[in-house]
């Protein structure tokens, strides 16, 4: 069956950096566009970044754009986020998801766990 | 971008009723490109529905997706007490992809 499992969350200080990562299994990970989807407490989802199966395309939410940096690794099965310059509005959980069709759709069938990450002094 | 509202805030309903969840978008959603997940407290978004109305496998028929254009609507026939959660609505017609804020649903 379909899993994904995110790890790296924690606290960090306003300014800092933290890297998650999310590893796939029980489908053909290549085949498949993953994003990073956040929610902030108590507030609705916000995609926030996508990346194609080969590794491209790659886009981002304009609320991170220039800070955060997806990026895959095939061989591994692995998803990542390097998040820099965290500011306290990017406490949230972040969920890895997987696309829902071979070609981008933009919805999402399979969610991770989620990963807290909170910013603060 | 597309800004999506849902209405209302909160339902409390009871069990055998039928709730009615409503999804708003600022612009148009082109081809139906709508999905519903379910979120239940401390887990993840399941979904629910895509395409505006075509459900996933793992919900029963109780739970309808309809509508087009801006205006669309999820509808659970004969509540359970299993379907206490949030329901978010989310387009994919436009990038950036957005969701709702959510209805909380509760069932008395």
């Amino acid at each position: 069956q379909v899993q994904l499992v995110a790890s790296g969350g924690g606290l960090v200080k306003p300014g800092g950096s933290l890297r998650l990562s999310c590893v796939a299994s029980g489908f053909s990970f290549t085949d498949y566009y993953m994003s990073w989807i956040r929610q902030a407490p108590g507030k609705g989802p916000e995609w926030i970044s996508d990346v194609g199966g080969s590794g491209s395309p790659i886009s981002y939410a304009a609320s991170v754009k220039g800070r955060f940096t997806i990026s895959r690794d095939n061989a591994n099965n692995s998803l990542y986020l390097q998040m820099n310059n965290l500011r306290a509005e990017d406490t949230a959980v972040y969920y890895c998801a997987r696309d829902a069709e071979l070609i981008w759709s933009g919805y999402f069938d399979h969610w991770g766990q989620g990963a807290p990450v909170i910013v603060s002094s | 971008e597309i800004v999506l509202t849902q209405s209302p805030g909160t339902l409390s309903l009871s069990a055998g009723d039928r709730a009615t969840l409503s999804c708003r978008a600022s612009h148009s959603v082109n081809s139906k490109y709508l999905a519903w997940y379910q979120q239940k407290p401390g887990q993840a978004p399941r979904l629910l529905i895509y395409g505006a109305s075509s459900r996933a496998t793992a919900f029963p028929d109780r739970f309808t997706g309809s509508g087009s254009g801006t205006d669309f609507s999820l509808t659970i026939n004969r509540l359970e007490p299993e379907d206490s959660a949030v329901y978010y609505c989310q387009q994919y017609s436009m990038s950036p992809i957005t969701f709702g804020q959510g209805t909380r649903l509760e069932i008395k």
